[in-house]
């Protein structure tokens, strides 16, 4: 079983719908990066959180570290929110900023 | 330069010839990091440095090797590259210090080797 586990894999959605993707993960962690990579290939980093909630335009990323839980949220889906969207967490352990990711989950938005 | 590049962007490689895909960052990170990107496997980390002078290994390090002479340039090495390399690489940098360290990535270096 991945360490992190990102769900659903695949999802399509209309413009304007809300969306959430899931991401668990079974080790202990000091926070949790959420990332963002275009069909051209770049990785953007979108969040880095290790409690509670964070927002920016459009998207909102929470996280639960008793349950071992995140989400992030689209509120009012763009067909250029279309993308693969990974999780990674970063272990207690260790100095160097080491992450484990998630396989990403593919996100399309459709007109 | 603007945070992270990598060079080549795409790259095709006979087996066994050696290969140095180049990484420079000019945000001043202590800590820089290579991974593989593979379909259905998702990121993983081939070598990493916490500041220059220092590297360590990461998860899928055979085959590989990386050196940091600088705070800048982190290559990756493929001494004798084989099929199983092929792979898109990326480079990424973040500060050490901290337990915020969020990580910069640069495009990509696209690599098929035959």
């Amino acid at each position: 079983k991945n360490e992190v586990e990102q769900s659903p894999q695949n999802l399509t959605a209309q413009e304007g719908e809300f969306i959430t993707i899931n991401c668990s993960y079974s080790v202990g962690i000091s926070a949790l990066h959420w990332l963002q990579q275009h069909p051209g290939g770049g990785i953007v980093s979108l969040f880095m959180l290790s409690s509670g909630k964070k927002k920016h335009g459009r998207l909102i990323a929470t996280i639960n570290i008793q349950e071992k839980h995140s989400s992030l949220h689209i509120t009012a889906s763009h067909p250029r929110d279309s993308a693969v969207y990974i999780c990674a967490v970063k272990r207690n352990t260790g100095t160097a900023s080491k992450l484990t990711f998630g396989t990403g989950t593919r996100l399309q938005v459709t007109l | 330069i603007a945070g992270i590049t990598q060079a080549p962007t795409s790259q095709i490689l006979a087996a066994g010839r050696r290969m140095t895909l180049r990484c420079t960052q000019d945000m001043r990170h202590n800590a820089m990091y290579w991974y593989r990107q593979d379909l259905g496997l998702g990121l993983r980390l081939i070598h990493y440095s916490n500041t220059a002078g220092t590297t360590g290994k990461g998860e899928v390090p055979d085959g590989y090797s990386v050196s940091r002479a600088n705070t800048d340039d982190f290559p990756l090495t493929l001494a004798s590259a084989v099929p199983s390399q092929t792979s898109v690489y990326f480079c990424a940098s973040s500060e050490l210090s901290g337990s915020y360290n969020e990580q910069f990535f640069g495009p990509g270096t696209r690599l098929t080797v035959l």
